[in-house]
């Protein structure tokens, strides 16, 4: 079964407007942590937003916020005030056992985002 | 942050010959590497982790004499692929957990290496 599930293989989104990207994931563990990471096409992994799942408040950084509900194993990140730099392939992935930073990322099948001018 | 180098960041090389890439961790001591296989429009696949000092541990699928890893300091680790195939061709990439970080810090990816084989 897929651990990391985005429905959402390609999306458009006005410039300036927000955008839901959807993650819902599967684990038994009580204790996990959730990731968003932006690829652009040159490759690289940009770390965006972290949710642990003991967290009480969504997680906010700048423009990304994580819609974490925890009962429907969902994590969406909501990128608002889209950008043309925004373009990109977004990445929802999951490590489990929270107390081991040095667990690995499971990674679901990302989401192209295209910011329409 | 932490910064892991991987070069180099593309390759072509003819099919059956080997090709190596390197990642190293710049700033931090990187007792873990992760390494992963990212076909064209695919998800990043999880291939290997290697510990410092120890054998690395394959995830089911990935042969094992095919790509080989090296993890002998805390600052690099290696991955060969050997008797390269044109199948071989895939975008690989290293990532590593920040040993002083704490639970909430991300992996530390490297830029990738982009490979084809002709």
């Amino acid at each position: 079964a897929q651990k990391i599930t985005q429905t959402q293989p390609g999306m458009f989104v006005q410039e300036k407007e927000a955008v839901t990207l959807d993650c819902t994931y599967d684990t038994s563990d009580p204790s996990y942590g959730l990731f968003w990471y932006k690829q652009p096409s040159s490759g690289e992994m940009i770390f965006l937003i972290y949710q642990g799942s003991y967290d009480q408040q969504n997680a906010t950084e700048g423009r990304y916020s994580l819609n974490f509900q925890k009962a429907r194993k969902s994590a969406n990140l909501v990128i608002s005030a889209s950008q043309l730099g925004d373009s990109a392939m977004y990445f929802c992935a999951m490590r489990e056992g929270q107390g081991n930073a040095g667990n690995m990322l499971t990674f679901g099948g990302g989401t192209r985002l295209m910011v329409k001018p | 942050g932490a910064v892991v180098s991987q070069h180099p960041s593309w390759v072509i090389c003819k099919s059956g010959t080997s090709v190596k890439i390197e990642c190293r961790s710049l700033d931090f001591q990187a007792t873990t590497m992760f390494w992963y296989r990212q076909f064209p429009k695919q998800s990043l696949m999880l291939m290997a982790t290697s510990n410092e000092g120890s054998k690395a541990t394959y995830e089911q699928g990935v042969e094992k004499d095919k790509f080989l890893i090296n993890h002998a300091s805390l600052t690099l680790s290696t991955l060969t692929v050997t008797s390269a195939h044109p199948e071989d061709s895939s975008f690989y990439i290293c990532s590593s957990p920040n040993p002083t970080g704490g639970v909430r810090s991300p992996l530390h990816f490297g830029n990738g290496t982009r490979l084809t084989v002709t």
